[in-house]
This record gives C-alpha cells, structure tokens and sequence, in this order.
C-alpha cells in the first residue's frame, strides 16, 4: 500500500545550490506530476509527465527539471535554489483506470535561505 | 483557460451540524472530472469525492456529498453531522487534459 512516495520529507537549502526531490509511484499510473504550494494558496503545477519518456512543462516550470526513464519515478530537479522556491512539493500520479482521480505524495517540505 | 473559484475564503459551522462550501468553474469542455480534496495541518492531499461531467448523479461518500450543477458549472459539497475531524482546507478541483485547475482553498472551522 506504498502509493505514492516523496523524499525527503524535510530541506533546507543554501542559495544556488541543487537538489533533486524523489518521487516514485507503485500503481503503474502513466500520468505523473509535480506541484508546488505555497503558504495559503493552492496548488500550481510545475511539470507533469503521461508516460515513460515523456514530460512537459506546467504552470510554473522555471527553476526546475524533470526526468520520466520509469514509469515508477519522477524525479524532479531543483538547479540554483532561489527564496521563491521555498514551498511545499507535492509528487502525484493518476491514470483512466481510477478515474483519473489524482493520488498525492505526503509533502516535501524545502526551505531556501 | 479553465478556472475554479472557491468564494469562501473560511466557513464555520457547529459541530453535528451541516455545512455547504461553494465551488464554480468555467470551462468549454464537456467531459471532465471534479474533485474535492481536504487538506488538513499536515498538509497531505486527502480525496474526500468525486465526480465525472458525463454522470448526472450526485456522487456522495458517507457524510459527504456534492451539489453538482453542470449546465451552471457549479460543483458544492455538502458535509453532514459535521465532526471535529473535518476541520481542514478543502479544495475544489477540475481535471482535464492531464492537468488538475484548482481553487483558493475554503478553510474550514468547527466549533465543539
């Protein structure tokens, strides 16, 4: 019953440096995505993927990256963190055979300081 | 571009009581999905219900259930024998063409 998993679940990053927040789903969803919430507003996504090779980019791509070679694993990218990608990054994944109901990571806190 | 709008920023209600939060969306598709999600102080993302354009019923999950207006787009969900646990931020979301549109958020308050 893993479901979708995120790590790590806590960061705390420097100015300019990288990291990558790993996601990794065991449902066999072909759809993936990333999204980002800021304090006391919704969820904007940042990239999204429909399958293995695949991915394009969502409402707020800049500063990221991301890589679909799996269809279990979206990892996405952070390259010379900035202030404003201080959130909370949420990994999810669906697919037509639930549905399409969106199944959701438990959070990857990140500050940038 | 499909939008959803959440218009109460904060509801209250009393416990056992029932409550209604509001949800509107544009859109110029006809076949989509709706969703409801809870958000509580932990931040995880909780489907609470959900509903396909193309089925005219009402979707309901125990205490939960929806008010879904197609030809006016408008998408409620009404929580009966309201319970201290249901305390969180609810959002509303549309989902089509592989993206998830999403409201403000509506914080729910329940007073014991």
């Amino acid at each position: 019953n893993a479901g979708v998993t995120q790590t790590p679940k806590f960061r705390i990053l420097k100015i300019g440096q990288s990291m990558t927040l790993q996601c990794t789903q065991d449902m066999n969803h072909n759809y993936m995505y990333w999204y980002r919430q800021d304090p006391g507003m919704g969820l904007k996504l940042i990239y999204y993927s429909v399958g293995a090779g695949i991915t394009d980019k969502g409402e707020v791509p800049n500063g990221y990256n991301v890589s679909r070679s799996t269809t279990e694993d979206f990892p996405l990218r952070l390259e010379l963190a900035a202030p404003s990608q201080t959130s909370v990054y949420f990994c999810a994944s669906s697919s037509w055979t639930v549905g399409n109901t969106i199944y959701f990571g438990e959070g990857s806190w990140l500050t940038v300081v | 571009a499909q939008t959803v709008t959440q218009s109460q920023p904060e509801m209250s209600v009393q416990e056992a009581e029932t409550v209604t939060l509001s949800c509107t969306y544009d859109t110029s598709e006809s076949d989509y999905y709706l969703f409801w999600y809870k958000q509580p102080p932990s931040r995880q993302m909780i489907l609470v219900i959900r509903q396909e354009a193309y089925k005219q019923q009402n979707a309901t999950e125990n205490r939960f259930s929806v008010n879904f207006q197609k030809a006016a787009k408008s998408f409620s969900l009404k929580i009966s024998d309201s319970q201290l646990g249901d305390a969180a931020m609810y959002f509303c979301a549309y989902y089509s063409n592989y993206q998830l549109i999403w409201g403000a958020g509506t914080k729910l308050i329940i007073k014991p």
